[in-house]
């Protein structure tokens, strides 16, 4: 049983077009994250939310916009997908808020043509 | 920014130790360190972390400077599974904005 769970796993669209990622974690945690690591690899922080609450924006393109429908789920649509988009996302997740032993998921990679 | 440090790549000869060096010297008070590592095409994993007294696990040690400027992952006899990219992260801020903020990361290459 997958603890965080992405989908789809790879993703490639047309720029413009808009995108769900989904995530679901089944370990009863409190707060969820999404990640994005770019091409140089570097893993940068987007968002996190805490029991369906917005905690952590870190000046994300508004293009972005994550939903927690409950405590188990984040999903992140992003709309007029651009080329520099393209990265692996990673949805993570940790038993409260501020914490710093996160479990993170597979990671969803997205291209963008 | 990160506020960590760490060698761009190292080599670890399998079955021997592996101890990989990671400095913070800007570290506060209160600030915890991290250690993460992420295997090829993985999420990344968590490993150990500390604040002022070494830790061990059943995946790693992890000795912290007295002064806490920097800090070593060991991992006590590498296998090449353990081949990854191994980060070092100082936790920032406070409370329920605390986040992690990766940096680039040791390639770590354990060899036969």
């Amino acid at each position: 049983d997958t603890a965080v769970s992405q989908t789809p796993k790879y993703l490639v669209t047309q720029m413009g077009n808009d995108k769900s990622i989904k995530c679901e974690q089944n370990l009863g945690h409190d707060t969820m994250y999404w990640y994005k690591q770019d091409s140089k690899k570097f893993l940068k922080i987007m968002f996190s939310y805490n029991n369906k609450e917005l905690i952590i924006n870190e000046t994300v393109p508004n293009r972005f916009s994550p939903k927690s429908p409950d405590k188990a789920h984040l999903n992140l649509h992003i709309n007029s997908l651009e080329l520099g988009d393209s990265a692996v996302y990673f949805c993570a997740s940790s038993p409260f808020p501020g914490g710093g032993e996160l479990f993170f998921g597979e990671g969803s990679r997205l291209t963008v043509l | 920014d990160a506020k960590t440090t760490q060698p761009t790549s190292m080599d670890c000869a399998e079955g021997r130790a592996a101890n990989l060096p990671c400095n913070h010297s800007t570290i506060s008070g209160n600030e915890y360190v991290y250690w993460y590592r992420q295997i090829h095409s993985q999420g990344p994993q968590y490993i150990i972390h500390g604040l002022k007294n070494n830790e061990t696990n059943e995946m790693a040690s992890l000795i912290i400077t007295e002064d806490r400027k920097s800090s070593t992952l060991i991992l006590p006899h590498a296998t090449l599974r353990d081949t990854a990219v191994y980060y070092c992260i100082v936790r920032v801020g406070s409370g329920n904005t605390g986040k992690l903020i990766f940096g680039q990361g040791t390639t770590l290459q354990v060899k036969p």
